[in-house]
């Protein structure tokens, strides 16, 4: 089975812009969970989303945001872009987003905001 | 509120000797799993293994074991026999019931010197 796959793998982007990132879960994974990694922060819970819903979010503010569509794929948006928003974005997939599955993790997006 | 803390930043050793890994958790729910990801260079979170909180038997996987005790709130990740290709950054997380998501520790880099 092939992994969870994310795209862009490496980003630029200036202050101000916004960005797409997209992730493919693993065949048959409904949910998707995305992270921040930064140096100071360490890794850090987005959002999840399970049959096109959010269903859980995390501390961060409404630049931020996501979708699932039907095939289970997910994207995350962020609008103008500062630059602490340079990290790694991880995403994630279980198959139903049950706190007892394991999460299996793709290879991030690099973003570097300029 | 729920924490993990590995304490230990960065451990350097040479090959061939073993090296643990701590890692002490925090939650106030009795269900919860705990996880140990391995992260090399490449960024990709690796999963290495999953316990639950009733089951507090430890376990070895090849030159890898972990040692679950609940009294002290410590899932601590043992490697034997270090070699070169441990050398990771390794992430020791948490995942409650009352939040669907992933509390990571801050991580424990680990060098393994030919």
């Amino acid at each position: 089975k092939a992994g969870v796959t994310q795209t862009p793998r490496y980003l630029i982007k200036t202050r101000g812009q916004q960005v797409t990132l997209s992730c493919s879960p693993i065949s048959g994974h409904r949910s998707v969970s995305w992270y921040q990694q930064t140096p100071g922060q360490g890794l850090q819970f987005l959002f999840e989303y399970f049959s096109e819903t959010q269903r859980n979010k995390g501390n961060f503010p409404g630049r931020f945001s996501g979708r699932q569509f039907s095939n289970s794929r997910s994207e995350m948006n962020v609008s103008t872009l500062e630059l602490g928003d340079s990290a790694l974005y991880l995403c994630a997939s279980s198959l139903g987003g049950s706190f007892q599955e394991t999460q299996y993790f793709g290879p991030g997006t690099r973003l570097l905001v300029l | 509120a729920q924490k993990v803390t590995q304490a230990q930043t960065e451990i350097s050793v040479v090959e061939k000797e073993d090296v643990t890994l701590d890692c002490v958790y925090e939650t106030r729910d009795t269900t919860y799993y705990l996880f140990w990801y391995k992260q090399p260079p490449s960024g990709e979170l690796v999963f290495l293994i999953r316990r639950n909180s009733f089951d507090e038997q430890n376990e070895i996987s090849g030159r890898y074991s972990w040692n679950f005790q609940k009294s002290t709130s410590s899932f601590n990740f043992t490697i034997t026999a270090s070699q070169v290709v441990d050398s990771a950054v390794y992430f020791c997380a948490l995942s409650e019931a009352s939040r669907r998501a992933l509390t990571f520790g801050s991580g424990t880099r680990l060098q393994v010197q030919p």
